[in-house]
């Protein structure tokens, strides 16, 4: 399977600051990365789907300009959280598409806490 | 809208004490269920696949099964190791390879 690498694996952060979380493909060229948002006991909830090279795709109910995602490369994706509220403290999971059964496979999350 | 529900919410077993996860589903046109392993403040981790109605797979002490309606996670001899949360998730029609995740059954397992 695929390796995937996020950075940080923790952050706190103060009210109505940015947040920038990174996702890493180790070990093969990743065009689709998936990010999800997961509230404690509850299920992982798909936030969008990451293409390399062009715009993301937003899930209904997420907001496109407070979650900002860029594909820059086939190895990284990066999630921004702007100016960002309690109410996002959450823990953020990426994951790549990976073989021909299309397979997904997670990276180890961030835990964000916002003050 | 692709549903899946999992059952029971927690298990509590002995170790050796063989159960299984149930995980029920509504989609139209299943692509993929999938099985994964969540460790708590971790990603979770990749399990099976199944495609279709009378497919099984194993690996260790778990076996999981599928039907048109539901999937099983068959825990044989669980040790205290394969204390987890067990998540399913279903793949839809759709282009986008997008997973549908229930909430995920949290086991326990006593030595």
């Amino acid at each position: 399977g695929a390796v995937v690498s996020q950075h940080p694996s923790w952050v706190i952060c103060k009210s109505g600051t940015s947040v920038k979380i990174e996702c890493r493909s180790l070990d093969f060229q990743a065009t689709t990365m998936f990010w999800y948002r997961q509230f404690p006991k509850q299920s992982l909830m798909l936030m969008a789907t990451s293409n390399e090279g062009s715009k993301a795709t937003y899930e209904q109910g997420v907001e496109k300009d407070k979650f900002l995602i860029n594909h820059a490369s086939l190895t990284l994706s990066t999630l921004t959280v702007t100016s960002a509220h309690p109410e996002d403290s959450s823990f953020y999971i990426c994951s790549v598409l990976w073989g021909q059964q299309e397979t997904q496979y997670f990276g180890p999350g961030t835990r964000l806490l916002v003050l | 809208e692709d549903q899946v529900t999992q059952s029971p919410e927690a298990l509590r077993l002995q170790e050796g004490e063989s159960s299984s996860l149930n995980c029920s589903y509504t989609v139209s046109g299943l692509r993929g269920l999938f099985w994964y392993r969540q460790d708590p403040g971790k990603g979770p981790e990749f399990l099976f696949t199944l495609y279709s109605a009378g497919e099984e797979k194993e690996k260790e002490r778990l076996k999981a099964t599928l039907t048109k309606k539901e999937s099983f996670l068959h825990i044989t001899a669980p040790k205290p190791e394969d204390s987890a949360t067990y998540l399913c998730a279903v793949q839809g029609p759709g282009a986008n390879s997008k997973l549908t995740f229930g909430k995920g059954i949290t086991l326990s397992v006593r030595p």
